[in-house]
């Protein structure tokens, strides 16, 4: 399967714990993007790395969360300290270099705190 | 600050008919407008894109209009079916910058 694989599905935590998440892009992608998307929403822009570089990211992302994508290969997404308000689906996504190209998204881990 | 406006919010049309979702966008910089359907449990997949170059894009029974001056563009679904049933996202990105701001989404249902 060449598609993005992201680990794990779903994800049940208590409030104040930590959860990571792992995404495996397409391997000749080097550009890699984390979405957050809510129930009935779009998903919404985290950040975005070329190769191992972040490049950017938004003002979502709080200090509670970091990502990193160590050689440029997968990527991980913490959560520290988690809050019911980070309920929500984190999609990971890839495309090949800069440029119009369509992103290929992974199916998502569902977070959710209680 | 939402930069891409779309409706309606949800659609029910009949097998064969057309459906129609449009999007308005604010930010004259977009150059890359893409088209994304999205299952339940399912990551958004691309289904079709435009460049502002461009007023009509079509791809079999997909097709975008794109009105540069209006900054609209919408996704027509000819002989719809169900299994086009789904939720469909526009959304919009400088070419640079690549990061996609997405619509809201509408929730289509084609019936019998």
């Amino acid at each position: 399967d060449t598609g993005v694989s992201q680990n794990p599905r779903h994800k049940i935590t208590k409030r104040g714990q930590n959860v990571t998440f792992r995404c495996d892009p397409i391997s000749e992608h080097n550009r890699l993007y984390w979405y957050r998307q809510t129930l009935g929403q779009g998903p919404e822009f985290l950040t975005y790395f070329q190769n191992e570089a972040q490049l950017e990211k938004s003002r979502l992302l709080s200090d509670r969360f970091s990502a990193e994508r160590p050689k440029g290969s997968f990527s991980t997404l913490e959560i520290q300290r988690t809050e019911q308000g980070d309920s929500a689906m984190y999609l990971c996504a890839s495309s090949p270099r800069q440029g119009y190209y369509g992103y290929t998204f992974g199916s998502g881990t569902r977070l959710t705190v209680v | 600050q939402q930069q891409v406006k779309q409706s309606p919010q949800s659609l029910i049309v009949q097998k064969g008919g057309i459906s129609i979702i449009n999007c308005a966008y604010e930010n004259t910089a977009f150059d890359y407008f893409p088209w994304y359907q999205q299952f339940p449990g399912k990551g958004p997949a691309l289904l079709i894109a435009i460049r502002p170059d461009v007023s009509e894009k079509k791809e079999g029974r997909f097709t975008i209009s794109f009105n540069k001056s209006a900054k609209q563009f919408s996704l027509h679904i000819m002989d719809s079916q169900p299994g086009d049933s789904a939720t469909y996202f526009c959304a919009a990105s400088t070419g640079t910058a690549s990061k996609l701001t997405f619509g809201t989404g509408t929730r289509l249902q084609v019936t019998l």
